[in-house]
């Protein structure tokens, strides 16, 4: 069973950068196959896609957001993070990790974190 | 405004049978797949139907998709308490190359 778990602060001041890591337990991210994923929900809203990575580093990212996002993966650590810059009260939400098949269905997901923007 | 419609609500008994509806355009639903995430109270969403019509092993069979054109249905048969959650549909788009969701719809059982 795939078992995903976000990290990171749950405070960041405006205009700093938002940095989240994704920990996946029963599976390796190395084995490919899978898009590993980030999606944040603000409060009490809709569910929006930020962007995956591949194993092999290759990236996509939502053109909205693709200006300040950055995505990595650390194979090694069967980690992947998130890197958000510049950032305002407007990113304020939970940030979720998710692995997606290549069809980008997100079939698991880790709890989500809550990351609030606020000086 | 999200580029999926969904109705922000729905509701019904136990044992009705409810359906959400999800409406999209050429873009998305009319030429992608469509998948569907149940959202429980105070977790993450859930993977419910995947490419239209398919169910996750583990999901009971009262969960059933469709796609008919542009527009997309969850129906939801012999309706349970614990049926109570948000619902949200999803499809690529190939005109903002971007995975798109729906607004969510509340489903409530009365």
């Amino acid at each position: 069973q795939v078992q995903l778990q976000e990290s990171g602060p749950g405070l960041v001041k405006p205009s700093q950068t938002l940095s989240l890591t994704c920990t996946v337990s029963g599976g390796s991210i190395s084995s490919g196959g899978y898009y590993w994923s980030w999606i944040r929900q603000h409060p009490g809203k809709g569910l929006e896609w930020i962007g995956y990575i591949y194993y092999s580093g290759s990236t996509y990212y939502n053109p909205s957001l693709k200006s300040r996002v950055t995505i990595s993966v650390d194979t090694s650590k069967n980690q992947f993070s998130l890197k958000l810059s510049s950032v305002t009260a407007a990113d304020t939400a939970v940030y979720y990790c998710a692995r997606a098949t290549q069809e980008v269905v997100f079939d698991y997901w880790g709890q989500g974190t809550l990351v609030t923007v606020s000086s | 405004q999200s580029v999926l419609t969904q109705p922000p609500s729905a509701s019904g008994t136990p044992g009705q049978r409810v359906t959400i509806s999800c409406s999209g355009s050429s873009s998305n639903i009319g030429s992608n797949t469509v998948n569907w995430y149940q959202q429980l109270p105070g977790t993450a969403p859930k993977l419910l139907i995947y490419s239209n019509n398919q169910r996750p092993s583990g999901v009971p069979d009262r969960f059933s998709g469709s796609k008919s054109g542009t527009s997309a249905s969850l129906a939801i048969s012999g309706l349970q308490s614990e049926d109570e959650a948000d619902y949200y549909c999803a499809a690529w788009d190939d005109s903002l190359n971007d995975l798109v969701f729906g607004g969510g719809t509340k489903l409530t059982v009365l």
